[in-house]
């Protein structure tokens, strides 16, 4: 059973602060992950994807990825209160493109 | 550059009804996916399809769920006889083939 768990949270942090959402996932195997986030009563918005071990940074965001920890993580900087939403976590192994999704991760950013 | 279309974006049906969701993807996208969210809950896949091919639909429910990617047209979701459990945001996506990105979903309400 594939799976990826995420904290469910609230995580609460101030404006301006840097918020951090972390995943794991079980299937060795995997190969993309990917990052959405989800106001209430929205759709999942693709904000970024990642496919190898490291940092991968697009503008205020970065996903950081640990093949070896099956890790992945999404580090938002300058929170703002726009960026209060649920985020998440997706990841598929290779020759699959069904990702498997986390529950996500709710954020608050306070003012 | 259109994203995914979804209609109806709420649709009330009473139990017994039919219930019809149609998806139009990404231009050029190829794959499909269907996914069901109840509230406070995580994205459920159900079905993912190609033109003209079921490719896995093992998060489908047996009975009175079908769905369909013909050659010329949307993709349809249609859910038969539908109950109250069936009341819930029906998202779809497309991919091409392996970010996904999501139409806006289809609020069902079974009374």
């Amino acid at each position: 059973q594939k799976e990826v768990e995420q904290n469910s949270g609230p995580l609460s942090v101030p404006e301006g602060a840097i918020a951090s959402l972390n995943c794991t996932y079980s299937d060795r195997g995997s190969q993309s992950f990917f990052w959405y986030r989800q106001y209430s009563g929205k759709s999942p918005e693709l904000i970024m994807s990642i496919y190898s071990n490291g940092d991968k940074e697009d503008g205020r965001f970065t996903a950081q990825l640990n093949k070896a920890s099956q890790y992945v993580s999404l580090l938002i900087r300058d929170s703002q209160p726009s960026d209060s939403a649920t985020y998440l976590c997706a990841a598929s192994s290779g020759g699959s493109y069904i990702p498997t999704f986390g529950r996500g991760t709710s954020l608050i950013v306070h003012p | 550059n259109a994203g995914v279309m979804q209609n109806p974006r709420h649709l009330v049906r009473r139990r017994g009804q039919e219930a019809r969701l149609r998806c139009s993807p990404v231009k050029g996208h190829s794959h499909v996916y269907w996914y069901r969210q109840l509230p406070e809950e995580g994205l459920k896949f159900m079905v993912y399809l190609q033109k003209e091919n079921i490719i896995d639909e093992s998060g489908m429910p047996k009975e009175r769920f079908s769905a369909e990617f013909p050659k010329e047209g949307p993709s349809i979701l249609r859910i038969q006889q539908v109950v109250r459990g069936d009341s819930a945001a029906y998202f779809c996506a497309s991919s091409s083939p392996n970010e996904q990105f999501f139409g806006p979903g289809t609020r069902l309400t079974v009374l």
